[in-house]
């Protein structure tokens, strides 16, 4: 079962413009979500977060919403940088378990 | 910003020997440690939470005997696989939280049993 989904595997995006990553979400409970970004070979490493009480959260070319009515949440980078290139993974948080999706490869074009 | 510091990064044992990671928590301490399994092109799943002190809490499907979790101290977490299967070939990660701020994870310790 499948709490978490990305079902988007990849995504290419030109250099300077907007990248969207989305996540979808099946339990209610979740109550914190985070992005999370991955190299090859390396742990994931914490980008932003939002708390289940927001709908937006920004933090420099990084921007995260929130819609709980349809358990749908997004990240946004503008404008996206060839050092971005990387696996994007959604995951939430409820209790203290968080559940990752997939991930998503994220690939700018300079 | 917070670090977790895993150890080994790469490790290649033989089938039937046991194989020990490191999880260490650098700058702060953390009570609960949680240990993860990535299979290839796969989501990151939950292995166990490690706490310090008591016994681990496993996962539905995570075989307790075989994977022993030792939290040692407020900065040591430690995963044994013990009695290696090629099966267990995979990449694990440790991750802990710094108070209430989101987890932190280690760079992972790809494994492989031959």
């Amino acid at each position: 079962d499948q709490q978490v989904k990305q079902n988007s595997p990849s995504l290419s995006v030109q250099e300077g413009r907007i990248s969207i990553l989305n996540c979808d979400y099946t339990n209610s409970m979740f109550d914190y979500f985070l992005w999370y970004k991955k190299y090859p070979a390396e742990g994931p490493t914490f980008l932003i977060s939002i708390s289940s009480i927001k709908d937006k959260n920004e933090d420099g070319r990084f921007t995260v919403f929130l819609n709980k009515s349809a358990k749908h949440l997004s990240l946004h980078i503008v404008p996206s940088q060839p050092g971005d290139s990387a696996v994007y993974f959604c995951a939430a948080e409820y209790g203290n378990k968080l559940v990752f999706g997939a991930g998503t490869i994220l690939r700018v074009k300079s | 910003g917070a670090v977790v510091s895993q150890h080994p990064s790469r490790v290649i044992c033989k089938s039937g020997t046991s194989v020990k990671i490191e999880c260490r928590s650098l700058d702060f301490q953390a009570t609960t440690m949680f240990w993860y399994r990535q299979f290839p092109k796969q989501s990151l799943m939950l292995m166990a939470t490690s706490n310090e002190g008591s016994k681990a809490t496993y996962e539905q499907g995570v075989e307790k005997d075989k994977f022993l979790i030792n939290h040692a101290s407020l900065t040591l977490s430690t995963l044994t696989v013990t009695s290696a299967h090629p099966e267990d070939s995979s990449f694990y990660i440790c991750s802990a939280r710094d108070r209430a701020g989101p987890l932190h994870f280690g760079n992972g310790t790809r494994l492989t049993v031959t």
